[in-house]
């Protein structure tokens, strides 16, 4: 079986400063790992996927995140948060798209 | 991409009754899940609808309280049936173009159900 669990339910970072939002993954498999945005009243965007070769991925508004498989983790970053950041984003690993419970990020002026 | 529209966008019904969600994409389209998300929390996997053949279901959900139809590769329903308030919750369509688990998910702008 896989899982997905998300560390932090809320972070809060001010404008410029660096986003840093973990996942650590379970999977029998090696894993196909995904990071996807929700916007308020939207629906979901993908940011970044992860299936194989390169480990280090980077995806769209500057974000990126690295596979590690030694770690069973999957963090997404972005160097300098910006206001229009401010969203839910989920992790979620394999095909059927099992998700983590979400990370709120808050940006502050 | 895929663009996935859902009707209705939301809806406010009574207890007891059935409400059917559609799900309609802008092209053909290997994969199609149904999501719910309960108000504030992740994303829970319904069942994945199968062309052609019965959806398959995730553990808790079962096919007579949520029904689900794939006629063709564009199109899916979800009928929430006898509906009580804990019901309540945001409806999502789901599609990905290729099978394998590697390809982007796109998503519906869901369908916002209140059960009174």
């Amino acid at each position: 079986a896989q899982s997905v669990t998300q560390l932090g339910s809320h972070v809060s970072v001010s404008e410029g400063a660096l986003v840093l939002l973990r996942c650590n993954y379970s999977s029998s498999v090696p894993p196909y790992l995904f990071w996807y945005v929700q916007y308020p009243n939207q629906g979901l965007q993908l940011l970044l996927k992860y299936t194989t070769g390169a480990t280090l991925v980077k995806g769209i508004n500057g974000f990126e995140a690295e596979f590690k498989k030694s770690e069973t983790s999957f963090h997404l970053t972005k160097p300098s948060a910006h206001m229009s950041d401010a969203a839910e984003y989920f992790c979620a690993v394999t095909g059927k798209l099992i998700f983590g419970q979400g990370t709120t990020l808050q940006v502050k002026p | 991409s895929a663009v996935i529209s859902q009707k209705p966008s939301r809806d406010i019904c009574q207890r007891g009754t059935s409400l059917t969600i559609q799900c309609q994409v802008d092209s053909q389209v290997t994969m199609m899940f149904w999501y719910r998300q309960q108000p504030g929390q992740s994303l829970t996997l319904i069942a994945t609808a199968n062309q052609g053949s019965e959806a398959t279901y995730e553990s808790g959900f079962v096919i007579d309280k949520f029904p689900i139809s794939r006629p063709n590769l564009t199109f899916s329903t979800l009928t929430v049936s006898n509906m009580s308030p804990e019901d309540s919750s945001i409806y999502l369509c789901s599609a990905r173009r290729q099978g394998g688990g590697q390809g982007e998910a796109f998503f519906g702008q869901g369908t916002r159900l209140t059960v009174v």
